[in-house]
């Protein structure tokens, strides 16, 4: 069974500082989701990773895949309000990446 | 707009009254899925569909029942409900294409069930 964790579980920051949050396998995923999910709403994507060592950028949001795709971070700089929500990893189960095994995210809560 | 929704938003049931919840979305997509979401567990998957009249068990199928006899839908039913499927429910989907790596899933705004 392909699991996923993440860390922290919970997260409060003030407005203006960096955070970095983890997830993490003893598995290989052939790709590596990162979505966000606000109260009351289904998750929405923010990105997908591929390759090993891939690193993506998303205005603020800096995501890499460990290089040997069993791992993955998220880096906030400078976070703001906005960004507070629940942050759930995902990585495709098999080749097709189509099928997802969701890690139990991370809630975060940036403070003004 | 494009989007997946899901029906009802809020149900409160009690054990053995059998119910279904709902998915449709509007995207011709191929691939649907069913999760619940638990504190501390995420969300796991509980049946998943790559096609019409193709369905197939996801991480924690028991208890529940799905169809997919038209591209657009997909209803969860619970035959017999009990108080551990108290949860929250997201129906989601995606283009399937079979062979990308990086497929996109659009997700409904969910169903909170408690079943009493």
């Amino acid at each position: 069974t392909q699991l996923l964790e993440q860390s922290p579980q919970f997260l409060s920051i003030q407005e203006g500082e960096n955070l970095t949050v983890y997830c993490n396998s003893s598995s290989v995923f052939s790709s590596l989701q990162w979505y966000r999910q606000e109260p009351g709403e289904g998750p929405v994507l923010l990105v997908t990773v591929v390759t090993g060592g891939e690193v993506k950028k998303l205005k603020r949001l800096t995501f890499q895949f460990g290089d040997a795709r069993k791992d993955s971070s998220l880096h906030i700089t400078a976070a703001q309000p906005g960004d507070t929500g629940l942050y759930l990893c995902a990585g495709a189960r098999d080749n097709y990446g189509q099928n997802f095994v969701f890690g139990p995210g991370t809630r975060l809560s940036v403070l003004p | 707009e494009a989007q997946v929704t899901q029906n009802p938003r809020y149900l409160i049931t009690v054990t053995g009254k059998k119910l279904t919840v709902t998915c449709s979305q509007n995207m011709n997509h191929e691939y649907m899925s069913w999760y619940r979401q638990d504190p501390g567990l995420g969300l796991r998957q509980i049946y998943y569909s790559m096609n019409v009249e193709v369905t197939d068990k996801g991480d924690v199928p028991e208890g529940y029942k799905v169809s997919r006899k038209e591209k657009r839908n997909f209803p969860l039913i619970l035959e017999s409900p009990s108080p551990n499927q108290t949860s929250l429910y997201f129906c989601a989907s995606s283009l399937g294409n079979y062979y990308a790596t990086n497929e996109k899933l659009f997700f409904g705004s969910g169903t909170q069930l408690s079943v009493l």
